[in-house]
């Protein structure tokens, strides 16, 4: 089955720092999601992207849709504490099943 | 908008018991969904409703878990009877009518304990 992997599984930035994660499938997508889900949370969508070489931001969070279609990416500028969460990519085929990846657990120090 | 209730939020059973978990949709979504989340793993569809009829419960252990949506409204999720590796969190999503597929709101979960 579709296995998405995640990358880094964790990571501790200082408050300010840019931070960069990660998500690469064996299969391709046509749609690749990305999640933040706080502690005793459901998860909840951060940015939706669609087509392959897409850019798309949402206030301090910018993802990319890989060109190969099998890799994602989301970058968050300027961290702040309320940052820290764990971070979940997950991507569809045929727009009928989530997949989703391990997560990233962010930490931030201030 | 009340978002997606869940309960109970916390739940310890011993193996080979049962156990239920509880989801009131938000109101007039006609899509429900349940995902087992075990500790380190994104989460992984267990069941898909639309209205009170199954879409997909393909990955659904039949053997030991079931799953109601009566009336189209709340629905339920069974686990019996439980084994360790059930231990995990349990949520529950809805999506509302004519949104695209991954527009789904979760609910806080139910943390499932089993001992």
């Amino acid at each position: 089955g579709q296995q998405l992997n995640q990358s880094p599984q964790s990571m501790f930035i200082q408050e300010g720092e840019d931070v960069s994660m990660n998500c690469t499938s064996s299969s391709i997508f046509n749609t690749w999601l990305w999640y933040k889900q706080d502690p005793g949370e459901g998860p909840v969508l951060l940015i939706a992207l669609y087509k392959a070489g897409e850019l798309t931001s949402n206030g301090r969070l910018t993802a990319q849709f890989g060109i190969t279609r099998k890799d994602s990416f989301l970058n968050i500028s300027a961290s702040i504490p309320s940052d820290v969460g764990i971070y979940f990519c997950a991507g569809t085929l045929y727009g009928n099943k989530l997949v989703f990846g391990a997560g990233t657990i962010l930490r931030v120090k201030s | 908008e009340a978002g997606v209730a869940q309960s109970p939020r916390y739940k310890i059973i011993e193996k080979r018991q049962s156990v239920a978990f509880w989801c009131n949709p938000i109101s007039g979504h006609a899509t429900l969904y349940w995902y087992q989340q075990i500790l380190g793993q994104g989460p992984k569809l267990l069941i898909q409703f639309q209205n009170n009829g199954v879409v997909d419960d393909s990955q659904l252990p039949k053997d030991r878990f079931s799953a109601e949506r009566l009336k189209g409204v709340d629905s339920t999720l069974k686990i019996q009877p439980a084994k360790l590796e059930d231990s995990a969190v349990y949520l529950c999503a809805s999506r509302p009518r004519g949104r695209s597929f991954y527009e789904q709101y979760f609910g806080p979960g139910t943390r499932l304990t089993v001992t």
